[in-house]
């Protein structure tokens, strides 16, 4: 399975934009790059996602490596809702689609 | 559009039971996934399904087992319970296998 790898926690200041790295090594060339946050006592909440190419939406944007072996989400001006757990995780293709977690990155934002 | 829901929110099991969770996804969609979060282990996947077809498996032992149902509802079932197992279990479907991931807010099973 491939893995990934992220930060532990990172801190922002409020209104500044934030660049939350992951490692994915070993991905494959079908495996998607997907990006969730989680709140306590809440399920993860979808951000964004790509395979190749970098991807913007009303959250977040997304750049992967040309070589997509790393990632890196950025949150373009963090509030104090942002505060949250991020994961990057892989959808690996095979047959179906099993979803490999990383541990996250605990984002503090301070006021 | 009501979203993916979770029953129980809580339960409370000892061990050597075994337990059944539902997930009700969002209102066409056809794929659902289940996965098991600890503070130890953190977020791992359990299996997924689309079609009423298990499509793929997490590296979990056979006491875990789902299916899903024509409508696209689905259930885990875990026998033989174990102290390890307890821990948060979340489900989420999408549209399509592969598609973005909408999760329930989960049920915390705590086994005594």
């Amino acid at each position: 399975d491939a893995k990934t790898t992220q930060p532990n926690s990172m801190e922002s200041n409020e209104e500044e934009p934030v660049h939350l790295p992951c490692n994915h090594s070993t991905i494959s060339g079908t495996d998607y790059i997907h990006w969730y946050r989680q709140l306590p006592s809440q399920g993860p909440e979808y951000v964004i996602h790509g395979l190749t190419s970098n991807v913007n939406n009303r959250m977040a944007s997304l750049a992967i490596a040309e070589d997509r072996k790393s990632s890196t989400l950025i949150l373009h001006r963090a509030t104090l809702r942002d505060a949250a757990v991020y994961y990057c995780i892989l959808r690996e293709y095979t047959g179906g689609f099993k979803t490999i977690f990383g541990a996250g990155t605990r984002l503090f934002v301070k006021a | 559009k009501a979203g993916v829901t979770q029953t129980p929110r809580y339960l409370i099991k000892t061990r050597g039971q075994q337990v059944t969770l539902s997930c009700s996804p969002i209102s066409g969609h056809r794929s659902v996934s289940w996965y098991q979060q600890t503070p130890g282990q953190g977020l791992q996947f359990l299996f997924e399904y689309f079609s009423e077809t298990q499509r793929n498996k997490g590296n979990f032992p056979g006491r875990f087992s789902g299916r899903q149902f024509s409508n696209s509802r689905s259930e885990m079932n875990v026998s033989t319970l174990e102290l390890g197992d307890s821990a948060l279990y979340l489900c989420a479907s999408s549209s399509a296998v592969g598609e973005k991931l909408f999760f329930g807010s989960g049920t915390q099973l705590s086994v005594l």
